[in-house]
Parts: structure tokens; sequence; C-alpha cells
């Protein structure tokens, strides 16, 4: 199965701040029709995940555009370009490219 | 709005049966994938079964084939697994979702004695 490695698993921030989260995987995510099937999630606290970025780099539906996705192959980024108080809770990367669909361990955000 | 609504969580006894349903409205239904994803307490997103638009195809995490079954009623707009001979570490929170792009609230299944 494909490995995603998240870092870091817990990111602290301040009102404002820029952060980025990294995804990591054991093999290119890249198929032979030259998709790249990578997503990123929010879960906030006792709540269902709800998508924000899909394909790397597109902004789900009502995502913010604080939210932004980038990479390649087997390294992929999620960047938060001024953090608001409604960003924390978990973010999950996930790829569908190989079966079966993996998810990353999380990365915690918390609001300083 | 799409809206998916997941019922038939509860708890049940080790090498009993749950089946859980997912309610989809809001969209069409027969033209998107759809997968089971679980969480169980503390833990991160777990992939469980995948069924494409026609039912035509299934998939299942290792530790759940044989055991579990997903199917859909594309009539009724609805999505189902059937959990057969379940273990504790089948506790979880159970989500669908619609090919990854909408997700229900959960269904919480505990399985104890």
């Amino acid at each position: 199965d494909v490995v995603l490695t998240q870092t870091p698993s817990t990111l602290s921030a301040t009102i404002g701040q820029s952060v980025s989260i990294s995804c990591r995987s054991s093999q290119s995510l890249l198929d032979s029709a030259g998709n790249t099937y990578l997503y990123w999630y929010l879960q906030r606290p006792g709540q269902s995940p709800q998508l924000l970025i899909y394909l790397v780099s597109n902004l789900g539906s009502g995502v913010p555009n604080r939210f932004s996705g980038s990479g390649s192959g087997t390294d992929f980024t999620l960047k938060i370009s001024g953090v608001e108080a409604e960003d924390l809770g978990v973010y999950y990367c996930m790829q569908a490219t190989h079966a079966p669909l993996t998810f990353g361990s999380g990365t915690k955000l918390e609001i300083k | 709005e799409v809206q998916l609504v997941e019922s038939g969580g509860g708890l049940v006894q080790p090498g009993r049966s749950l089946k859980l349903s997912c309610a989809a409205s809001g969209f069409t239904f027969s033209n998107y994938y759809m997968a089971w994803v679980r969480q169980a307490p503390t833990k991160g997103l777990e992939w469980v079964a995948s069924i494409t638009n026609s039912g035509g195809s299934t998939y299942y995490r290792d530790s759940v084939k044989g055991r579990f079954t997903i199917s859909r009623d594309n009539a009724k707009s609805t999505l189902y697994l059937q959990m057969d001979s379940l273990r504790s570490e089948d506790t979880a929170t159970y989500y669908c979702t619609r090919a990854g792009d909408a997700w229900g609230q959960g269904a919480s299944v505990t399985v104890s004695s």
C-alpha cells in the first residue's frame, strides 16, 4: 500500500501567520494518464472531513482561497496563507492513484 | 445541496452483524463512485470499501474482506455497508463519501460485549 507521510504532526500558529503542511508519498502519485489523485481535507473538532483541495491544486467548492496546494510525483504541500481561527483542526492528505486508497496520519493545527 | 446521511450504527456484540445505510440527496447518485471510510476513536481516517457508480465493481481493505459487503440501490439513492462477524477493532465512526468530495456526518459503531 502507498504510505503517505505528513509533517509536521502538530502545528501551532497565530492568526494571520502562513503555514505549510507536507505530504510525502512512498510511490509516485502520477498515473499513466497523467493525473495525480492527491487530495487535502480538514476535519474540524467533532465534524466530518471537508474537502479542501483535489487533484493536487484545485480548490474545493466554497473553500477560501487562502488555501492552496502544490507538488508533483511524491512531494506535496498544503499552504494556508493567513491562518484564521476557523482553520483549527486536523488536516489529512489522501491518495487515490493506487489501490487501496490511503490517508496520511494527519497534522493537527492549533491556534496560539 | 449535496447531503449524505448515515444511519444504522450502534452497539453490537463481537461476531454479530450490523448494516449501515447512507441516504444521498442533492445530486444524481448513480453518476458517482461511493465509498465508506472509518475513523476509530482518536485515530486517523481509514478507507474501508468502495463501489463504482453502477455497482458493478467493489473494493475492500484486506481486514474487512469476506466480512463486509458494500452495495448500492441507485433507484433509492442509497449506499449500504453490511458488516458481519464484527470485531472490536471495527469500532469506529463510519463515514460515507461521494468520491471523496462530500461526506456524511458519520455513524458510530461500537463492537463490545
